[in-house]
């Protein structure tokens, strides 16, 4: 399996422009997260799925920001518009169905690196 | 709301030393602990899963043990090399879950130096 794929793996947009990020799952899971990562505030969650439904959206920092699963094969994190403080490294997760995997064990995609100016 | 916290923030030391990193975490209810590595630009690579019911959790010169009651992880690295140099975070779910929603520490940047 080529693991979770991301991109695009670098983006760089004004200020007001609509930014969308993509994530393709290893095949078979059934969980989606959306983390954020930058220094001041490290690692965090954004909104995950299970089965292509929101479970939890509360990390999502404002209503720029909106996710999608369409289909168990890919998801998108939109942000309209962006503003320079969303500037950070984006990261997407999956992970096996619960009856076949450790628990929560979650395997990352390479990140998108947004600078929006 | 689980916090997790990591000392230290980074960390040198010459090639093949032994070392340990800390992870401390506040809701102790979890089913699970897990210690990533990331290098620099990339994104994580899991290293360790700790199911509460284990102890201790190896893989070649990592060893990750788990203390529930005290709210503490350690990951140990023997004879250390400078390709261990990365940062090391470790992450713990939220509400004691079962799925999903992982809190993540800061991290541990490591340097080793030949």
């Amino acid at each position: 399996d080529a693991g979770v794929i991301q991109s695009p793996r670098h983006e760089v947009t004004e200020m007001g422009q609509e930014v969308t990020l993509r994530c393709k799952p290893i095949s078979g899971h059934d969980y989606l997260f959306w983390y954020r990562q930058t220094m001041m505030r490290g690692l965090e969650l954004l909104i995950y799925f299970n089965n292509n439904v929101p479970i939890d959206d509360s990390g999502m920092p404002e209503d720029r920001f909106s996710a999608k699963m369409p289909n168990a094969s890919f998801s998108t994190l939109k942000i309209q518009p962006s503003e320079p403080r969303d500037s950070a490294v984006y990261f997407c997760a999956s992970s096996m169905p619960l009856w076949e995997r450790s628990y929560n064990e979650q395997f990352f995609g390479p990140g998108t690196r947004l600078t929006v100016l | 709301k689980q916090e997790v916290t990591q000392i230290p923030a980074a960390l040198s030391v010459p090639e093949g030393e032994n070392l340990v990193l800390n992870c401390s975490f506040t809701d102790s209810a979890i089913y699970n602990l897990q210690w990533f590595r990331q290098d620099p630009g990339k994104g994580l690579t899991s290293l360790l899963l700790i199911q509460s019911s284990q102890r201790e959790q190896t893989s070649g010169r990592l060893n990750a043990s788990l203390d529930k009651s005290s709210g503490r992880s350690t990951l140990y690295i023997a004879a250390s090399q400078p390709g261990d140099s990365a940062t090391y975070l470790c992450a713990a779910p939220n509400y004691g879950g079962s799925q999903g929603n992982l809190i993540f520490g800061k991290g541990t940047k490591l340097s080793v130096k030949p």
